[in-house]
């Protein structure tokens, strides 16, 4: 079964960084990419930053360009998203989800139960 | 950027009748587009890929249809469990991009 586990979540000053984890099982971890996710309180669904199978490709929403950075560890099943210069607007349910293949970031087809992050002073 | 609309943002069905839920592209994404279902308090679950082809365990009343820049999801005789929040999205382009929702509430 495959199973998605974030972590790291919590409440930040506006400015201040937070590293969110994902850890994975269930299926070979370094075979598939793998994204963020995030939701607004009482928001649709934003896509944030993906990264492929092997870290050699990552992508990222215009909005957090700069400022996060999609990392994976294969050999500890873990998918990391580091989070700098946060602002309000960050403020958000993070899930992460299991792509389809290896190195495209397409459609996600596992998704873990998400990790509140507030930015608030 | 691609923007998908969703319409409407909010239905009313009863148990056992059908829903009609559309989404439309702001340019072509050809058939790479996903449905997905979210309950409250639940992550997202994937419902249809690649327009119309079911994921692993959805049950046949769910079907998607469409290409290019419009695509339908049909539930064609709705369940309890069916009322929640559909959402589509893109992955023809980057970034990849959600419609903003419509849910689906009992009548």
């Amino acid at each position: 079964e495959v199973q998605l586990l974030e972590s790291g979540g919590g409440l930040v000053q506006p400015g201040g960084s937070l590293r969110l984890s994902c850890a994975a099982s269930g299926f070979t971890f370094s075979n598939y990419a793998i994204t963020w996710v995030r939701q607004a309180p009482g928001k649709g669904l934003e896509w944030v930053a993906g990264i492929s199978g092997s870290d050699d490709s990552t992508n990222y929403a215009d909005s957090v360009k700069g400022r996060f950075t999609i990392s994976r560890d294969n050999s500890k099943n873990t998918l990391y998203l580091q989070m700098n210069s946060l602002r309000a607007e960050d403020t958000a349910v993070y899930y992460c989800a299991k792509c389809s293949g290896y190195y495209n970031i397409e459609y996600f087809q596992y998704w873990g139960q998400g990790t509140l992050v507030s930015v608030s002073s | 950027e691609i923007v998908m609309t969703q319409s409407p943002a909010t239905l009313s069905v009863s148990p056992g009748e059908r829903a009609t839920l559309s989404c439309r592209a702001s340019q072509s994404v050809s058939s790479n587009l996903a449905w997905y279902q979210q309950k409250p308090g639940q992550a997202p679950r994937l419902l249809i890929y690649g327009a119309s082809t079911r994921a692993t365990g959805i049950p046949a009343r769910f079907s998607g249809s469409g290409s290019g820049t419009a695509f339908t999801l049909t539930i064609s005789s709705l369940q309890s469990e069916d009322f929640a929040i559909y959402y589509c999205q893109q992955y023809n382009n980057w970034p990849r991009t959600f419609g903003q929702g419509t849910k689906v509430e009992i009548k």
